[in-house]
């Protein structure tokens, strides 16, 4: 089955600076990869994804670029502020009939002020 | 709001018990999916269901079932309840069950005593 690794587990910034989160599949035949936001004690929240026929997408200030051949994904925040501060999680999706979404461990962002 | 309902928010309960979760889709979602999220850990996939059949199974335990009515609410069912399971519950549904994103529900947090 599809295993998502996710790296680093913390990261800690300062406000401003930019941050990027990396991810790697095992499952070449994985096709959707979309990624999550969560503050603490509260629900996951897409914030952006990417499917595989596509390198790189952007969305104001968070960037997610693909790399198919390497099988590894990656999140980029730039300008971080405090707001951003939260646990991220990528994650992977198999197509086909027994599909199902595949989650990393997560990253825990702090922004310092 | 994401559209998907959990009930109840919070659930104590003695070990050895039996506790159902249940969840309402997002208006026009078929799929249905079940997540177990322990104190700082990742999103463990359980089960998902798509138009009231079994679609995938993750690493659900045997004391735990659920299932897919037709009007596409879906039950946990959580039985021989151990410490262990103690955790945040969630529910997500997606519209097809394939690469289209998910969306979480706010949680039922299971305290087992």
């Amino acid at each position: 089955g599809e295993n998502v690794e996710q790296h680093p587990s913390t990261l800690s910034v300062q406000e401003g600076d930019s941050a990027v989160i990396k991810c790697t599949y095992s499952d070449s035949a994985s096709n959707y990869f979309p990624w999550y936001k969560q503050e603490l004690g509260k629900r996951p929240q897409l914030i952006i994804d990417i499917r595989s026929n596509v390198g790189e997408k952007k969305d104001q200030r968070i960037a997610v670029t693909l790399n198919k051949t390497a099988k590894h994904f990656s999140l980029h925040i730039t300008e971080t502020q405090p707001e951003d501060s939260a646990v991220y999680f990528c994650a992977a999706f198999k197509g086909g009939s027994q599909g199902n979404l595949i989650f990393g461990k997560g990253t825990k962002l702090s922004v310092k002020p | 709001d994401s559209g998907v309902t959990q009930t109840p928010k919070h659930l104590i309960t003695a070990t050895g018990q039996r506790v159902t979760l249940r969840c309402s889709p997002r208006s026009g979602d078929l799929s249905v999916y079940w997540y177990q999220q322990s104190l700082d850990q990742g999103l463990q996939f359980l089960i998902q269901y798509y138009n009231g059949e079994e679609r995938a199974k993750g690493n659900i335990l045997e004391r735990f079932s659920a299932q897919q009515f037709p009007d596409l609410h879906s039950e946990l069912n959580l039985s021989s309840l151990e410490l262990g399971d103690s955790a945040l519950y969630f529910c997500a549904s997606s519209a097809s069950g394939q690469d289209s994103p998910l969306h979480f529900g706010n949680g039922t947090r299971l305290t087992v005593t």
